[in-house]
């Protein structure tokens, strides 16, 4: 199963609004819609930010969103916050009954 | 709160085997699938294998398939991964996740809650 493809990096200034894109198959992202992203600081683990495209757990702010389009899922951050600088990955269940991450993105506050 | 706390975590040589423990607090561990996920080094997150509630069902990553086994004990909230046959590029941190729901196969697809990771280094 090949990683889903993720920008290797994103950058956007605050306030701004930034997408981070995730590509993978008809095997993966467009076959079903379970979809998360995951945040993850330096040297701390994985936060579930999304899950099945477009959810949002509680406690995660509403300026993180998903959506997906075929075999492309997207997470977006309005009003860009400095503690937002982190790396992103998103997953997605597979037709082997197995997950798949993506590359992950780093994503620069300006 | 919900905690997990990985260990077992070391040095080994190429060929050698491990194994990893995750001792879970503060939820109905036998009602979640855990998972076991990986990241190398300076590299991205790896799914290796996951478990369900009951342990009747396990799943793995084909890097991993045949070599490590998962398994969990209810009555310790504790899931294992045994790892034989150790590579190289087995190392990694290994991160343990609870499922972020307890019906069905959700629990395998999202995770609400990971350890903070145990360091396994394979080198001679």
């Amino acid at each position: 199963q090949s990683a889903l493809t993720q920008p290797a990096s994103v950058s956007g200034s605050p306030g701004q609004s930034i997408t981070i894109s995730c590509t993978g198959t008809s095997s993966d992202v467009g076959g079903y819609n379970y979809v998360s992203w995951y945040q993850q600081h330096p040297g701390k683990a994985p936060k579930l930010m999304i899950y099945e495209v477009s959810n949002r757990p509680s406690g995660v702010p509403d300026r993180f969103s998903g959506s997906k389009s075929g075999n492309t899922a997207s997470l977006t951050i309005s009003g860009l916050q400095a503690e937002d600088e982190a790396d992103y990955y998103c997953s997605s269940y597979t037709s082997s009954s197995t997950l798949v991450f993506g590359g992950g993105t780093k994503m620069t506050v300006l | 709160e919900v905690q997990l706390l990985e260990s077992g975590g070391g040095l080994v040589q190429p060929g050698g085997s491990l194994r990893l423990s995750c001792a879970a607090s503060e939820f109905t561990f036998s009602n979640y699938a855990m998972t076991w996920v990986r990241q190398a080094p300076g590299k991205g997150l790896e799914w290796v294998s996951a478990i369900s509630g009951s342990g009747g069902s396990t799943y793995y990553a084909d890097s991993v398939k045949g070599r490590f086994t998962i398994s969990r004990d209810n009555s310790k909230n504790t899931v294992y991964l045994q790892m034989n046959s150790l590579r190289a590029e087995d190392t990694a941190v290994y991160y343990c996740a609870k499922g972020l729901c307890s019906v069905g196969s959700c629990g395998r697809r999202h995770f609400d809650y990971w350890g903070q990771g145990t360091l396994v280094t394979v080198s001679s």
